[in-house]
């Protein structure tokens, strides 16, 4: 059983580029959450894929987007980065659609913006 | 503890030790809970998890116990080990698939 896997793992952007992490989930797994960590914070909630459509959103604003394809992996985007997008981002697959269930975390994506 | 929120920031145990992380949880309406420990440079890794329909559950080395009249939720791990040393987080899952989480406890055994 494959795990959930992140890339890159490290990333160094300066303020105002744009940015793409990718995630493939867990096999058998079809829902994929993306989650931002700040240093020495807990895991925030940015949003939800599951089928391909955004299933729940955190309070992150609009230039943070993402993709779901139909193998069930997915890509965060973030436009017009700022300083204080600086952080770990997880990607966690969860099977079970919108339910409840237990969430499967990568290792993540550390993004420095500078 | 954490509160989904922290309230004591780092524990420190004797290995072999028992270990008792809390968390006071907000929302009363959250009917399902996780516990995640997380290794320096790794993402959260799953422990143990429990629904609202429940008050205590057990895993290797590992008890949950939730009290959803004060809202409070504990991890109880047996026999401390030095690879449990980890930052420990709750969750909670209030609707859908969304998990607010707590700021973590620091949790260092000493041989």
């Amino acid at each position: 059983e494959t795990g959930v896997t992140q890339s890159p793992t490290h990333l160094i952007k300066t303020r105002g580029q744009q940015v793409t992490l990718r995630c493939s989930s867990q096999s058998g797994h079809n829902t994929v959450s993306w989650y931002q960590q700040a240093l020495g914070q807990g895991p925030q909630f940015i949003f939800q894929y599951y089928r391909e459509e955004e299933n729940g959103r955190g309070n992150f604003p609009p230039r943070f987007s993402g993709l779901q394809f139909p193998n069930y992996s997915s890509e965060l985007n973030v436009n017009a980065l700022e300083l204080d997008d600086s952080a770990l981002y997880l990607c966690a697959s969860s099977s079970g659609g919108a339910g409840a269930e237990k969430l499967f975390f990568g290792s993540g994506t550390q993004l420095s913006v500078l | 503890g954490e509160s989904v929120g922290l309230h004591l920031p780092t524990l420190s145990v004797q290995e072999g030790d028992n270990s008792i992380i809390n968390c006071a949880y907000s929302n009363s309406a959250s009917d399902y809970f996780i516990w995640y420990k997380q290794e320096s440079g790794k993402g959260p890794q799953f422990i143990i998890d429990i629904r609202s329909n429940m008050d205590k559950r057990q895993g290797q080395r590992v008890t949950v116990l939730l009290n959803k009249t004060v809202k409070h939720l504990s991890l109880q791990i047996a026999a401390t080990q030095p690879g449990d040393s980890a930052v420990y987080f709750c969750a909670e899952n209030m609707a859908g698939n969304q998990f607010y989480f707590g700021t973590g406890t620091s949790l260092t055994v000493i041989p």
